[in-house]
Order: C-alpha cells, then sequence, then structure tokens
C-alpha cells in the first residue's frame, strides 16, 4: 500500500539534545513538507521541499533544520535552539508541486520536552 | 486578520441533525479550497476538494461564494462518527501553492 510513515509515533526530549523526525512516502510525490500543529490551533508550516536537494523555509523554520537527499525521505531535525518544541508534528506529501492536488499526510510524531 | 478563519465550536448537534460551518478568507486571490477532517491526535485526512462553486459527496455539500469570500460545509442526516474537527484549507498561487490552514471548527455529534 503506497503511504506516508513517520517514526516515532511518540518522543520524549531532554531540553538542549537535538532529535531527528522520520519521514518516509511511497506515493512517488514531489513535494514534501513539515507541519506543526499545536491544541486549538490550525497547521502550521515549517519546511518544505518541492525536489531533490532543495528545500524551502516556511513559516516558523527557526530552530528547525531538513534535508532532501532521495525523494522518498524529507527528516526533520528539532535542535536546541527551537525554544518551545512540544507539539504534533505531521509530514505531508503532494504529487506536482505547482498544482492544486491535496496533501496527503503521515500519522505524526507527538514530541514532548521534559 | 487570520488569511483563513473558523469558528472553533464545538458544535453539538444531535445525531440526524443537519449542520452547518462556515470559513471565511482573506484573499481574494485563492484559487482552490478544501476540507479536511481530523479525528482527536490523528493526522488530517481529506473530506472534500471545492474547485468551482461547490460540489456534493453523499451527506456532505461545500459550497464556494467568491464574491464574499467564504466556504461552507453542510453535513446532512449527521452520524456519530462525524465527530471531529473540520479543517477549511485554501490554495493559492500567491503562496507557492501552499496550502493555508484555519484552525478548524470542532463538531460533536450525540446520540
Amino acid at each position: 500500500d503506497g503511504g506516508i510513515t513517520q517514526s516515532p509515533k511518540y518522543l520524549f526530549r531532554k531540553e538542549g539534545q537535538n532529535v531527528t523526525l522520520s519521514c518516509e512516502q511511497n506515493l512517488n510525490h514531489d513535494a514534501m513538507y513539515w507541519y506543526r500543529q499545536d491544541p486549538g490551533q490550525g497547521l502550521r508550516l515549517i519546511y518544505y521541499s518541492q525536489i531533490v536537494n532543495d528545500f524551502q523555509k516556511g513559516d516558523i523554520a527557526e530552530g528547525y533544520s531538513v534535508s532532501r537527499e532521495k525523494k522518498e525521505s524529507f527528516p526533520l531535525t528539532v535542535t536546541s535552539a527551537q525554544k518551545n518544541p512540544t507539539a504534533f508534528y505531521l509530514c505531508a506529501s503532494k504529487s506536482g508541486w505547482g498544482s492544486y492536488n491535496e496533501q496527503f499526510f503521515g500519522p505524526g510524531t507527538r514530541l514532548t520536552v521534559l | 486578520r487570520k488569511e483563513v478563519e473558523q469558528d472553533p465550536g464545538p458544535f453539538n448537534v444531535p445525531e440526524g441533525a443537519t449542520v452547518a460551518f462556515n470559513c471565511t478568507y482573506s484573499n481574494s486571490a485563492s484559487q482552490s479550497f478544501f476540507w479536511y477532517r481530523q479525528d482527536c491526535r490523528k493526522e488530517p485526512k481529506l473530506l472534500m476538494s471545492v474547485y468551482s462553486s461547490g460540489n456534493e459527496d453523499g451527506r456532505f455539500t461545500a459550497q464556494l461564494n467568491r464574491a464574499s469570500q467564504y466556504i461552507s460545509l453542510l453535513i446532512r442526516d449527521s452520524k456519530l462518527s462525524d465527530s471531529a474537527t473540520y479543517l477549511c484549507v485554501v490554495n493559492a498561487t500567491y503562496s507557492n501553492y501552499q496550502l493555508i490552514w484555519g484552525a478548524g471548527t470542532k463538531l460533536i455529534i450525540k446520540p
């Protein structure tokens, strides 16, 4: 079955640590996205990538980094510079980055800072 | 003003009733729209796409009013399983085809 996988489902981080969230898709989609969702709020875009080896900052990129070495993979690193990282992180993909197609989501990673 | 605004609710509705909620958007250049459904602690899933004046899918009807810049979602004969948060999403060339998300409207269907 085609889809998007994210791991881990739950992640606990101590203050000052960097952590990396995995996102893999086998939908052959060009575009991939990382969002953050806080309680009672809409999704906010962290980073997006339209093609391999290229990515762009979204609205709240500070304290995060990404890479896109393969079409299927778009990992997100939450660095110690991110002041309030506790949130629900969602990875999405879309076919044809310059299109009006919908985005498909992975199941998410819930990050908690201890 | 937020780019996409929704009434957060919750809307408490008896099973079998009809419920409707609106979403307003601020940029008239917005091209296409989606309604996503999100269950508690889960990822959003596409419910409907809205490209022209509107469309219907079973019990769900989405309508677009470009003049007044709002999108509506109507749910008829509501089921307990319709309880969820409904997210309004705008897609526009001005945002480099990125999706702009509303904060969602929470719907609770009661038996």
